[in-house]
């Protein structure tokens, strides 16, 4: 298996552009989850699905950022307009019961 | 406060030496618990995961739990460089998804 398939791997913007993460979970994962992390706040959760469906979103900053997963093998996250303070790494993870596997991890750089 | 708490170190030893890593909770809720391990650049990748209190062995690597004062721990013996990482402690509920982590403490074993 392939694992969590992330992209892009990096990622430079100027503020105010539009940015999307994707994320391909693991075939046969039936839970998708998206983190940020920085170094000061850590690995925090933003928002995850199951089955395809938005279950908690609550960690999501603001309204600038949208999660979608159309099927059980895509989904993506985007920031519009991405600010400065967007910058970090955004993990994406997938998971059949409670063990999770992360991706290798987009790292967000908003100029 | 936050629901989970771990010294973010950086914890620097010696090679062979025995460590120790620490968390601790406020969430009495909590059933399962699991330590990650992030090398840089990398994600997240599952290490240990434990049930209740008690004790898990696997390798050079201890998990153990202690629920009645919410605190859990990660022991490493006989340290070597390649355990050099950033290890998290992580915890969920017996019914939710949605795992909750620790800052993560950066460990460094010197040769």
């Amino acid at each position: 298996d392939a694992g969590v398939i992330q992209s892009p791997r990096h990622e430079v913007t100027e503020m105010g552009q539009e940015v999307t993460l994707r994320c391909k979970p693991i075939s046969g994962h039936n839970s998708l989850f998206w983190y940020r992390q920085t170094m000061m706040r850590g690995l925090e959760l933003l928002i995850y699905f199951n089955n395809n469906v938005p279950i908690d979103d609550s960690g999501m900053p603001e309204d600038r950022f949208s999660a979608k997963m159309p099927n059980a093998s895509f989904s993506t996250l985007k920031i519009q307009p991405s600010e400065p303070r967007d910058s970090a790494v955004y993990f994406c993870a997938s998971s059949l019961q409670s063990t999770q596997y992360f991706g290798p991890g987009t790292r967000l750089l908003v100029l | 406060q936050k629901e989970v708490e771990q010294d973010p170190g950086p914890l620097s030893v010696p090679e062979g030496a025995i460590v120790s890593l620490n968390c601790t909770y406020s969430n009495s809720a909590f059933q399962y618990f699991m330590w990650y391990r992030q090398y840089s650049r990398k994600g997240p990748e599952l290490l240990m995961y434990t049930y209740s209190s008690g004790n898990k062995e696997d390798g050079r690597f201890t998990a153990q739990v202690d629920k009645s004062s919410k605190y859990i721990s990660l022991f490493i013996r006989d340290s070597q460089p390649s355990d050099s990482a950033t290890y998290l402690c992580a915890m969920h509920n017996s019914s939710a998804s949605k795992i909750i982590f620790g800052s993560g403490t950066r460990l460094s074993i010197r040769p």
